[in-house]
Formats: C-alpha cells, structure tokens, sequence
C-alpha cells in the first residue's frame, strides 16, 4: 500500500521561497506521476503542476510557470515543490497525490503541509 | 484550459436521501472524468475515476455516469459519514488536470 508523507508545516516571508517535500513508501515510485494540488483557506483543489520521476518530465500550470520547480530524488522516493516569490495569496495548504497510470486520478494523497506566507 | 464546472455549490440533504451532483466540461473529456470527497481537515480522497469506476474500497452507494462533457455522481442513501465537500477533476490527455469549485452537502 503506498503511502505518501510530506513535510512539515513551513512559514515563510513574502518574496523568499518554500520547499515542500513528499516521501512515497510501500510501492513504485519511479513509473507514477507525482501531482501537487493547492489549496488556500476555505477555497477550493488547484493542480499546480506534476512530475514523472523515471523520466524527470514536468508540467507546470501556467498561472505558476517560472515559479514552481517540481522535481524528483528516484534514491530516496522523495519529490519536491519548490515555490518562489512567495505572496500572501500563496499562503495554503500544499498536497502531493500519485497519479495513476490509466486516467490519472489521483491516489493517494499526502497529508498536506500548510505554508504560511506573512510578514 | 478545460474548465469545470459543478452544480450545485452547495446541497442540503438528509440522512437517507439520494443526492446528485453534476459536472460539466467546457470541451469534450471522453470519459477522463474523476470524483473525489474531501472532509475537514482532511486530503482529498478519490472515489470515482474514469467516469464510473469506483475506487477499490468505496461503498457502492457511491456511482458515477457520463461521458463527453456532462458527469454525474449520485449518492444513494446518504449516510452521515457522506456529509462532505466534492470535486470533480478532468484528467484529459495532457495536464492542466483541472477541478471543479467543489460542491458541499450539508446535513438538512
């Protein structure tokens, strides 16, 4: 059974960077898509962009493109999402979710892990 | 972009009820179409992919139909334990792999 463990809790100040990270145990890594899914305070799911670790290839939403970097450590199971720039709009709750490999829905998921952007 | 859209934003029903919820692609999705219900404080949890599958382990009251652009979920018999937020997300060939806004049913 796969499981995906993210990290914890960051709080950062606008303008720096955050870098999330999500273990995967118990099942493939590599072959799978790792999605990351936003989501601010009472709103709703945003995909933000994805990568497939054994090929490194990534798609990125386009409202993030230049300030999302996703990327992928196939030794230890780990993916990350680096966000840059940060704002207080980004202030959220970030996921990590497997895609699947016939009609990507995504599963499992992480637990999430809450940035807070705030001076 | 494919945008989706869900209706309604929100459903009052009562424990028992049957509840439908739809969902609607701005181009056609074949049957890329999946369900997922997210309770407070909570991930997002998949119930229904490709269009009408149900997720390994999901009680069968839960149902999806649809194809092309218009999607459904059905929730027959309500339990208290349905009372949740549900979106639905395209997965059509290449991402942007959008979400609808979400529907929350609440308890009537």
């Amino acid at each position: 059974q796969v499981q995906l463990v993210q990290s914890g809790a960051e709080m950062k100040k606008p303008g720096s960077s955050v870098k999330v990270s999500c273990k995967a145990s118990g099942g493939t890594f590599s072959t799978y898509a790792i999605n990351w899914v936003r989501q601010a305070p009472g709103q709703g799911l945003e995909w933000m962009g994805r990568i497939i670790p054994n090929f490194g290839s990534t798609n990125y939403a386009q409202r993030f493109q230049g300030r999302v970097t996703i990327t992928a450590d196939e030794s230890t199971s780990t993916a990350y999402m680096e966000l840059s720039s940060l704002r207080s709009e980004d202030t959220a709750l970030y996921y990590c979710a497997r895609g699947q490999l016939i009609y990507d829905s995504f599963d499992p998921w992480g637990q999430g892990t809450l940035v807070t952007v705030s001076s | 972009d494919i945008q989706m859209t869900q209706s309604p934003s929100s459903l009052s029903a009562s424990v028992g009820d049957r509840v439908t919820i739809t969902c609607r692609a701005s181009q056609s999705i074949s049957r890329y179409l999946n369900w997922y219900q997210q309770k407070p404080g909570k991930a997002p949890k998949l119930l229904i992919y490709a269009a009408s599958s149900l997720q390994s382990g999901v009680p069968s009251r839960f149902s999806g139909s649809g194809s092309g652009t218009d999607f459904t979920l059905t929730i027959n018999s309500l339990q208290s334990e349905d009372f949740a937020t549900y979106y639905c997300q395209q997965s059509f060939s290449t991402p942007p792999y959008t979400f609808g806004q979400g529907t929350k049913l609440e308890i009537k």
